[in-house]
């Protein structure tokens, strides 16, 4: 079993549509949370970083954490063509030698359509 | 946050041959991490760079393949050794501030 797994698999949906993300971790020693999005040939752009439990926004944008389901989530309102993109969820663990290093889920690659 | 700029954005290798990648971040850091990312894959962590020590390998990784300098904060180089075509990836390197930040990625071909 992978320390992080990612779902949707590749997430096709309208414009406008609300899209969620969601990953699932079995490591309950990862303290802090981030999504990404990578553009093709680009490398990944931070999106949203937290370290609690609970929702954060930015946007249109909401990452949600549930430690003790060791679940988050990203939310994607009004999606727009521009959001189309591969979306990876990393998360780290704060303490001593493990401190920067990330597990990245597989990436969910989304597509909106005009 | 943090810019960071990587050299060379591409390139394409002969196989038995090495390449470096040369990271600058804007700023300076305690600590820079270099990933890997297959085609079609998520990323892997490498190694974690410090400055003034070795550094230190995930599972899978080894120095001999993969060696590091960390000559001062701000910089770092990783060189891929004796390339085959499986080493054919994205080379992404990061720094944690304490969140992640990514340079723009090496997109290596080796043939």
């Amino acid at each position: 079993q992978k320390e992080v797994e990612q779902d949707p698999g590749p997430l096709s949906v309208p414009e406008g549509a609300i899209v969620s993300l969601n990953c699932t971790y079995s490591n309950s020693a990862f303290q802090y949370f981030m999504w990404y999005r990578q553009y093709s040939r680009k490398g990944p752009e931070l999106l949203m970083y937290t370290y609690s439990s609970g929702n954060k926004e930015d946007g249109r944008f909401t990452a949600q954490v549930d430690k003790s389901s060791k679940y988050i989530s990203l939310f994607i309102r009004d999606s727009q063509p521009s959001d189309s993109a591969t979306y990876l969820c990393a998360m780290g663990n704060a303490g001593g030698t493990s401190y920067g290093k990330l597990t990245f889920g597989q990436g969910t690659i989304l597509t909106v359509h005009p | 946050s943090a810019v960071i700029s990587q050299k060379p954005s591409r390139d394409i290798c002969q196989r038995g041959t090495s390449l470096t990648i040369q990271c600058q971040v804007d700023s300076q850091v305690t600590m820079m991490f270099w990933y890997r990312q297959q085609p079609g894959q998520s990323l892997t962590l490498i190694a974690t760079a410090n400055q003034g020590s070795e550094a230190t390998y995930e599972s899978g990784f080894v120095i001999d393949k993969f060696p590091i300098s960390r000559p001062n904060l701000t910089f770092s180089t990783l060189t891929v050794s004796n390339m085959s075509p499986e080493d054919s990836s994205i080379y992404l390197c990061s720094v944690a501030v304490p969140e992640a930040f990514f340079g723009q990625g090496t997109r290596l071909t080796v043939v």
